[in-house]
Order: C-alpha cells, then structure tokens, then sequence
C-alpha cells in the first residue's frame, strides 16, 4: 500500500535554529516525493520536489530509499517559515498524477 | 499569474441535497483533480481527469460522487445525496502535464448539517 508518513503534528523552533520535518514513505516501486506548504489563508503550493534537487527558501529534502524518506530540512528558520508543510508521494510508472500525502506538520517558528 | 479558481468559498446544506462544487483551471493545462480535508486529517485524493474522462478515482469516489467539464473551461465536482461525513474542505487543482506540479484552488468548504 502507498502511504506518507509524517510523524509530528506540530514542530515548535526559535528563529535561527535547525529545523527538520520528518517524512517517510511506504511504496514498491520508484515514486517521485514532494513537499507542500500551505502558509495562512494561502493555497497549497509546490516547495520542492525530489527530482529537481534545488534548495527553495533556504529547504531542501534528500530522497533516502534504503530508510524511505524524505526529511525536509533547513538550517536556519526564519518567522515566514511558519506554515502547514504535507509530503506527498505520487507513483512512478503508471502515474495517472494522483497525490498520496502525508498528514501534514505546523511548524511555528517563535521570534 | 494565473490561478485555479473555486466557488464557492463556503456552501452549506442539508442532508441529502445535491451539491454542485466549481472549478476553473489554469487555461492550458490538461490534467484535473479533485482532492478533500475533512477537519483534522489529511488531503485525500478523490478523482483524476484527462481527456474528458476519469483516469483514477479513490473508493472514497463512489456512485454519489461524478465530474465534468462541461465547457472546456469549468470542471465540476457533483455530490448527487450530501451525507453528514461529506462535510469537508474541498481542493481543486490542475497540471500542464502529468508530471508536472500540481496548482491548488483555495478551496471549497462544503458543510453538511
């Protein structure tokens, strides 16, 4: 079965310090992973995506299949960072598109 | 820059009523979902839509549940018989390309009394 596994429900950081959201995954094949931030009353919108390997807002994410994960990391918060982040996973062959995400992470990030 | 639209913002009905929930996609993409948030949980994929046909559904997807792009540009989600636990926040998006990145509406809060 595929399934996105985000283990903390909220993560609280004071600006300047390390952050890292937790995301692991359960699939046979080759999925791509991706990361989404819904920040206040603003839509859900891509931050990163695996294969594209870039570092958006200071965040990046390494794609670990021996532990299946894919942490979200940053090494220095900001207060803007502040916002609702989903993993997600969609299938490799056969992709018809479809998002599985995880049960998302509110990080709060205090002055 | 272009944006997936959804009305309305908030509906709510009663039991057993109809529910007709709207979508406009960015013009040139071709790929269409429709995802939801019941309060607390995670976002659940409902359907996918290419070609003007359903290219997967989820079992939360049943009889009750049908899509359409009636115009080429609107994309509708029906719930034929709203039941209690159909209350819910309801997300639109759309893809240039079945690869490509997901763009979500704000979303629709449906709720069912």
């Amino acid at each position: 079965a595929q399934r996105v596994t985000q283990p903390e429900k909220l993560l609280s950081v004071f600006k300047g310090a390390p952050v890292e959201l937790k995301c692991n995954y359960s699939y046979s094949g080759s999925p791509e992973l991706f990361w989404y931030v819904q920040y206040s009353r603003q839509r859900l919108q891509l931050l990163l995506r695996h294969i594209s390997r870039e570092s958006i807002k200071g965040f990046t994410a390494d794609l670990n299949k021996g532990e299946t994960s894919f942490h979200l990391k940053k090494p220095f918060a900001q207060e803007e960072d502040s916002a609702m982040y989903y993993c997600a996973l969609t299938r490799g062959a056969g992709n018809t598109g479809k998002l599985i995400f995880g049960q998302g992470t509110t990080l709060q990030v205090k002055p | 820059e272009p944006e997936v639209t959804q009305t309305p913002s908030h509906q709510v009905t009663q039991m057993g009523q109809e529910v007709i929930l709207r979508c406009v996609p960015i013009s040139n993409h071709l790929y269409f979902y429709w995802y939801r948030q019941i309060l607390g949980q995670k976002v659940e994929f409902l359907v996918s839509f290419y070609n003007n046909e359903i290219s997967e559904k989820s079992e939360i997807f049943d009889d009750q549940f049908s899509v359409e792009r009636p115009d080429g540009s609107n994309f509708t989600l029906k719930i034929r018989s709203t039941k209690l636990e159909d209350s819910a926040m309801y997300f639109c998006a759309s893809s240039a390309d079945i690869k490509g990145e997901l763009f979500f509406g704000e979303g629709s809060r449906l709720t069912v009394l």
